[in-house]
């Protein structure tokens, strides 16, 4: 297993909500990515954050924020929840010249 | 089109079987090219990682890159019922661990007893 762990597991919101799921860093690494993965898909970047700052960003609309901070853990916010926004949310740490390593993912439910 | 296609399978084979699983790209800057296990509600497992084109042995896990052809390909020897998970491809154009990465949507793989 990675080092990297998220919270919640599970989550179940309604419609208009607004969400925050967290993500521990792996131990030595600086780089935070979260990524959407709709059931049966492969995973979707959202954005990724470098040493507190966001260090790109993939299709994704305004109302996903996100927060890295000094310990390199992260923040996924999520405003104004759609049913479409039902996924499982992974969080990866790393740190170059490695790749990215994975979370267990929070599960979010959009009711 | 995909970036990266990725047969979705469902791929059923016995145990010991080889297993073959595939990816396809259209983006020739992707240089590194990953593999990930995904076991049913889980977060992904990284197996094999691989910079650029040729082959990378691990166990009984084989990744080959062939740049040229943009097609990269995952075998498993002796497959084991522990092995039932679904596989997902990944690359990018950087170094991995601070660009972000195009996933295929994965293949699941159901090895028989």
């Amino acid at each position: 297993e990675t080092g990297v762990t998220q919270s919640p597991t599970h989550l179940i919101k309604t419609r208009g909500q607004q969400v925050t799921l967290r993500c521990s860093s792996q131990s030595g690494h600086n780089t935070v990515s979260w990524y959407q993965q709709a059931l049966g898909q492969g995973p979707q970047f959202i954005f990724q954050y470098y040493r507190e700052e966001e260090n790109g960003r993939g299709n994704f609309p305004p109302r996903f924020s996100g927060l890295q901070f000094p310990n390199y853990s992260s923040e996924l916010n999520v405003n104004a929840l759609e049913l479409d926004d039902s996924a499982l949310y992974l969080c990866a740490s790393s740190s170059l010249p490695d790749t990215q390593y994975f979370g267990p993912g929070t599960r979010l439910t959009v009711l | 089109q995909k970036e990266v296609e990725q047969d979705p399978g469902p791929l059923s084979v016995p145990e010991g079987a080889i297993v073959s699983l595939n990816c396809t790209y259209s983006n020739s800057a992707f240089q590194y090219f990953m593999w990930y296990r995904q076991y049913s509600r889980k977060g992904p497992e990284l197996l094999m990682y691989t910079y650029s084109s040729g082959n990378k042995e691990d166990g009984r896990f084989t990744a080959q890159v062939d740049k040229s052809s943009k097609y990269i390909s995952l075998f498993i020897r002796d497959s084991q019922p522990s092995d039932s998970a679904t596989y997902l491809c990944a690359m990018s154009s950087k170094d991995p661990g601070n660009t972000p990465l195009v996933f295929g949507k994965g293949t699941r793989l159901s090895v028989i007893a």
